[in-house]
């Protein structure tokens, strides 16, 4: 298996653009999750999917960001405007519902806003 | 909202030496994960433990889980310069497939 696939890996914006970051979970996995993951702040959960529809998104800072996950195999994240402050890594990991339930979790997408 | 308190959160160890680093949790989960980011990495899994009294071991490293004292711990034995890396673990808290991370355990070993 892939593994669970991010893009881009790196993305450099500057302050008021539209950023989108891509996830595709490992096949059958049916929860996907995404993560921002920053010096200050350590490892924090954004939002997570179920069976494609969001089942906790108090994770998210504020309404600049939003996320999607239109089919089993794909997943947005989309901040608009971006800021300064948005600089981070952004993890997309995905679980099974059965089994251990571990979560897999992607290269992650290196942000930074000018 | 579980809480999961991971101590120490930096460890600076010799070469061939032992030591344990602790994660206690807040509220009942019957599951706990053990994960290693290295520097500029992802998080990989390392343990997965699914009941009380679960020990696993890979290599150097030993976890384990006491769900009645919401402990887990993970033993490093006769630490190699490779082990560097931070570790974090998560609680599952059985109401749905969110995890509850640490902030993580910096480990560096010195040669």
């Amino acid at each position: 298996d892939a593994g669970v696939i991010q893009s881009p890996r790196h993305e450099v914006t500057e302050m008021g653009q539209e950023v989108t970051l891509r996830c595709k979970p490992i096949s059958g996995h049916n929860s996907l999750f995404w993560y921002r993951q920053t010096m200050m702040r350590g490892l924090e959960l954004l939002i997570y999917f179920n069976n494609n529809v969001p089942i906790d998104d108090s994770g998210m800072p504020e309404d600049r960001f939003s996320a999607k996950m239109p089919n089993a195999s794909f997943s947005t994240l989309k901040i608009q405007p971006s800021e300064p402050r948005d600089s981070a890594v952004y993890f997309c990991a995905s679980s099974s519902s059965g089994g251990a339930q571990t979560q897999y979790f992607g290269p992650g997408t290196r942000l930074l806003v000018l | 909202e579980l809480k999961v308190e991971q101590n120490p959160l930096f460890l600076s160890m010799q070469e061939g030496k032992n030591y344990t680093i602790y994660c206690n949790y807040s509220t009942t989960s019957d599951r706990l994960y053990w994960y290693r980011q290295d520097p500029g990495k992802s998080l990989e899994s390392l343990f997965v433990l699914l009941s009380n009294g679960a020990v696993k071991q890979e290599g150097r490293l030993m976890a384990s889980l006491d769900t009645k004292a919401r402990l887990s711990t993970l033993h490093i034995t006769a630490a190699v310069h490779d082990l560097s890396a931070t570790y974090f673990c998560a609680a599952d808290p059985n109401t749905g497939n969110q995890f509850y991370f640490g902030t993580g355990t910096s480990l560096t070993v010195i040669p």
